[in-house]
């Protein structure tokens, strides 16, 4: 069965403060990792998708890693409207199906 | 283009009554896929739906859940005779076909309460 593990669970940040958020996965023949920003009362928003270890994407102030094992989402020099809960997910092996962590609540203080 | 559109955006049950929540997908999308969130657990896959047929429903409780998608008009997940459990956020996403593994994209969710 595919597992998702995301820490911390809550991430408080000052702004301009770079961290990582961290998503460790096991999952038989990935075909993909996700990450989706959620805001309160919303639904998912899309991120990023990646395939294989060592692809890394980019978007604005974010920018998700993977490896073998688990997948990181830098943040640099964060802003007040970065503040949301970051998912993640995977899907594996045959399923179409997403997988997804519990989250890490990411608060950036002004 | 318009996103994944989910209706209604609130859903209020008494126990024992039907729910009906509806789903659009992203024009030229023909999956769709639902899933739950419970308070202060992850989102759970439920269903996975193409044009009038059920690829897989393995997320999806046995009994009173039902999900369908016409060949006409939005995916529709019921859930009959409504619990307390039932109680969740509901989303519903969508991917066009041919899309390389799952890049789905969510709409807003229904959130029922059942009272």
């Amino acid at each position: 069965e595919d597992q998702v593990t995301q820490s911390p669970e809550a991430l408080r940040l000052q702004e301009g403060e770079s961290s990582s958020l961290n998503c460790s996965y096991t999952v038989s023949g990935l075909r993909g990792l996700f990450w989706y920003r959620q805001d309160p009362g919303k639904g998912p928003e899309f991120l990023f998708t990646l395939y294989s270890a060592g692809e890394e994407k980019e978007k604005e102030r974010l920018k998700a890693t993977l490896t073998k094992k688990e997948s990181f989402l830098h943040i640099t020099a964060p802003k007040p409207e970065d503040s949301a809960t970051y998912l993640c997910a995977v899907s594996g092996g045959s399923n179409y199906k997403l997988t997804f962590g519990k989250g890490t609540l990411l608060t950036v203080n002004p | 283009n318009a996103g994944v559109m989910q209706n209604p955006r609130h859903l209020v049950r008494r126990r024992g009554q039907e729910a009906r929540l509806r789903c659009s997908p992203m024009k030229g999308h023909s999956h769709v896929y639902w899933y739950r969130q419970l308070p202060e657990e992850g989102l759970k896959f439920m269903v996975y739906l193409q044009k009038e047929n059920i690829i897989d429903e393995s997320g999806m409780p046995k009994e009173r859940f039902s999900a369908e998608f016409p060949k006409e008009g939005p995916s529709i997940l019921r859930i009959q005779q409504v619990v307390r459990g039932d109680s969740a956020a509901y989303f519903c996403a969508s991917s066009p076909p041919g899309s390389r593994d799952t890049e789905a994209f969510f709409g807003q969710g229904t959130r029922l309460t059942v009272v």
